[in-house]
């Protein structure tokens, strides 16, 4: 079965700081990886998508992510964080198998912008 | 262009009543998700429609859950009866494709009281 860990529950950075949230999925074959944002009161929006071919995938908002295989991680990163970052951050995994149609999420990393 | 569409976007009602969460998935998508999000157990996936047909249920926590897509632009989820422990806020997703991204509505806001 597909799983997703976000070790960090709650993350803060100061504005203009670097950033980096964690993922680490299990999954048997190639897997199509996720990363999602949700804003208070509001639905989640696609970051960004990995299905295949070049490791590093860039999204929206300047947030970008890298597939490691060998460490079976999709950590997203942005290297100058905004006041308007401040979220709730998903990573999920989807099967590329039989059953493409599940998505599996994160139990998500909340983040905090100090001005 | 629209969304994903959902109504009402935020529910009060007490426990025992009947509760109808409604959503209109962007035109053109084939498949159509309910989602459930709680503090406890994050996003839990309650259903997957394909072509109007119910895929999946396996998540559907019990009996007083339904799911119905009558047509392409059209599905609701409804419980009844209604227990707090429904309480959660439940989102529509919809994705053209088993390749493609799934794209999420606001979510309704669910309180059983």
């Amino acid at each position: 079965a597909q799983s997703v860990t976000q070790p960090d529950i709650h993350i803060t950075v100061s504005e203009g700081a670097s950033l980096e949230l964690r993922c680490n999925y299990s999954y048997g074959a190639t897997p199509y990886l996720f990363w999602y944002v949700q804003s208070p009161g509001q639905g989640l929006q696609l970051l960004l998508k990995y299905f295949s071919g070049d490791t590093l995938v860039q999204g929206i908002k300047g947030f970008e992510a890298e597939f490691k295989r060998s460490q079976s991680s999709f950590n997203l990163r942005k290297p100058s964080v905004h006041w308007s970052d401040a979220a709730e951050y998903f990573c999920a995994v989807g099967s590329s198998g039989g059953s493409n149609y599940k998505l599996t999420f994160g139990k998500g990393t909340l983040l905090t912008v100090n001005p | 262009d629209a969304g994903v569409i959902q109504s009402p976007r935020h529910e009060v009602t007490e426990m025992g009543q009947e509760v109808t969460l409604r959503c209109k998935p962007i035109s053109g998508h084939n498949s159509l998700f309910w989602y459930r999000q709680t503090m406890m157990r994050g996003l839990e996936l309650l259903i997957y429609f394909n072509n109007n047909v119910p895929i999946d249920d396996s998540g559907m926590p019990e009996d007083r859950f339904s799911a119905k897509m009558p047509n392409a632009s059209f599905s609701t989820l409804k419980i009844q009866p209604s227990e707090p422990r429904d309480s959660a806020v439940y989102f529509c997703a919809s994705r053209i494709d088993a390749l493609e991204t799934q794209y999420f509505g606001p979510g309704t806001r669910l309180l059983v009281l």
